[in-house]
């Protein structure tokens, strides 16, 4: 079973500062998309990026990029020039490219990241 | 923007009583899922739903659980006999058949208070 760890359960940065949260998964499959899911106070789930495994090139949306790293099945979420709407739990997420009509997302237990004015 | 919707924001209810958590998934979308969040913990799936069936589910979504789509716009989740710890956010998450990610887009969640 796939199995998704996020080793931080807090984490905090200065506005405008850039931090990077951590992710590591675990999987046997040889394609799948990762995400990184925020959820701010009001606990609405948004989605931050997407990776698909076969795209070798980082994903980057604007300021939110990640470090995809298959071999070491890792996926970190880079945040440059925090914004204190930035603060929030941070949720990786993994999901199998199979599996048809399924396709669950399976989570990590999140990230609690503080914006520091 | 669509977007998928839920009701009640909030439902509270007492211990054995029935619930019923309501989504409206975009329209065009035609995979269906309910995941639940105990405060504090992570997002947990529960259940996915396709072609009118029930297509996968976890071992939470026990015989206190059934899902259903009544009619063409409603995504339902019915919990029989709340029990205490069934206290938690409920989200619903729907996706369209196309498109590169599948995305699962999801609803603002139902925060369920069993006393």
């Amino acid at each position: 079973a796939q199995t998704v760890t996020q080793s931080q359960p807090e984490m905090s940065v200065q506005e405008a500062e850039t931090v990077t949260l951590s992710c590591t998964y675990d999987t046997s499959e040889s394609d799948y998309y990762l995400f990184w899911y925020k959820q701010p106070p009001s606990r609405q789930m948004i989605l931050v990026i997407r990776q698909e495994a076969y795209k070798q090139q980082n994903a980057t949306e604007n300021r939110f990029s990640v470090n995809f790293q298959k071999a070491a099945k890792s996926f970190s979420l880079k945040i440059s020039d925090s914004q204190l709407g930035d603060a929030a739990m941070y949720f990786c997420a993994y999901r199998s490219a199979f599996g048809g009509a399924t396709n669950k997302l399976i989570f990590g237990t999140g990230t609690l990241l503080a914006v520091q004015p | 923007e669509p977007e998928v919707t839920q009701t009640p924001s909030h439902q509270v209810t007492q211990m054995g009583q029935e619930v019923i958590l309501r989504c409206v998934p975009i329209s065009n979308h035609l995979y269906f899922y309910w995941y639940r969040q105990i405060l504090g913990q992570k997002v947990e799936f529960l259940v996915s739903f396709y072609n009118n069936e029930i297509s996968e589910k976890s071992e939470i979504f026990d015989d206190q659980f059934s899902v259903e789509r009544p009619d063409g716009s409603n995504f339902t989740l019915k919990i029989r006999s709340t029990k205490l710890e069934d206290s938690a956010m409920y989200f619903c998450a729907s996706r369209d058949i196309a498109g590169t990610y599948n995305e699962q887009f999801f609803g603002p969640g139902t925060r369920l208070t069993v006393l």
